[in-house]
């Protein structure tokens, strides 16, 4: 079974500053990772699949990068909505969903 | 628009069942395979179970594999979750999540399942 291991586990940052959030898998997922956002009393929303490929509706300071085992997710200069909870993700070869543990960027 | 809307959460005893649906709309429903997510009070997320979009092929996590039972009714474009013999772990918001082979595109709001005596 892969392991997602997300660093760090809180982020504290002010507006405008730029974050990097980092996915760690313990073998290798190819490209096929997604990160999610979470918002307090919030269903997840898709923000990048397949590494670097923003959904729908995502806005180009949200980026991310990596293959293999590493992976991260960029916020280029954070505005007062993106606080929240990210979730990387990605399926093994068998249907299974796995969830790394997620990193809390909040406001310093 | 995509809508998934969950209903049947609730308060249950250990050891009990309940049934959750999930309404899909906006889409073609049975082109796609569908799954549930759970998150415990201030915890992370936590696949379920998945099913594909005919019916045919079922996963489940090892935590819940033989207590859970994911169903779908194309023709009523709802997807299901039993649960029975319920633990406090169980305890937890029930999301379900359309899928697109590597990601989860659209998501419910999520309904809360408490188990508790």
């Amino acid at each position: 079974e892969i392991v997602l291991t997300q660093s760090p586990a809180t982020l504290s940052l002010s507006p405008g500053e730029r974050a990097t959030l980092s996915c760690r898998a313990s073998q290798s997922v190819s490209s096929y990772l997604a990160w999610y956002q979470q918002k307090p009393g919030q269903a997840p929303r898709l923000l990048i699949y397949d590494a670097s490929n923003r959904a729908t509706g995502i806005p180009a300071r949200f980026s991310g990068s990596g293959s293999g085992t590493d992976f991260t997710l960029t916020i280029s200069s954070l505005e007062p909505e993106d606080f929240a909870v990210y979730y990387c993700q990605q399926r093994s070869n068998w249907g299974a969903l796995t969830f790394g543990g997620g990193t809390k960027v909040e406001i310093k | 628009e995509v809508q998934l809307v969950e209903s049947g959460g609730g308060l249950v005893q250990p050891g009990g069942s309940l049934r959750l649906s999930c309404a899909a709309s906006g889409f073609t429903f049975s082109s796609y395979e569908m799954n549930w997510v759970r998150q415990a009070p201030g915890k992370g997320l936590e696949w379920v179970s998945y099913i594909s979009s005919s019916g045919s092929t079922i996963y489940y996590a090892d935590s819940v594999k033989g207590r859970f039972t994911i169903s779908r009714d194309n023709a009523k474009n709802s997807l299901y979750l039993q649960m029975n013999s319920l633990r406090a772990e169980d305890t937890a918001v029930y999301y379900c999540a359309r899928d697109r082979l590597r990601w989860l595109d659209y998501w419910g709001q999520g309904t809360l399942v408490t188990v508790s005596s």
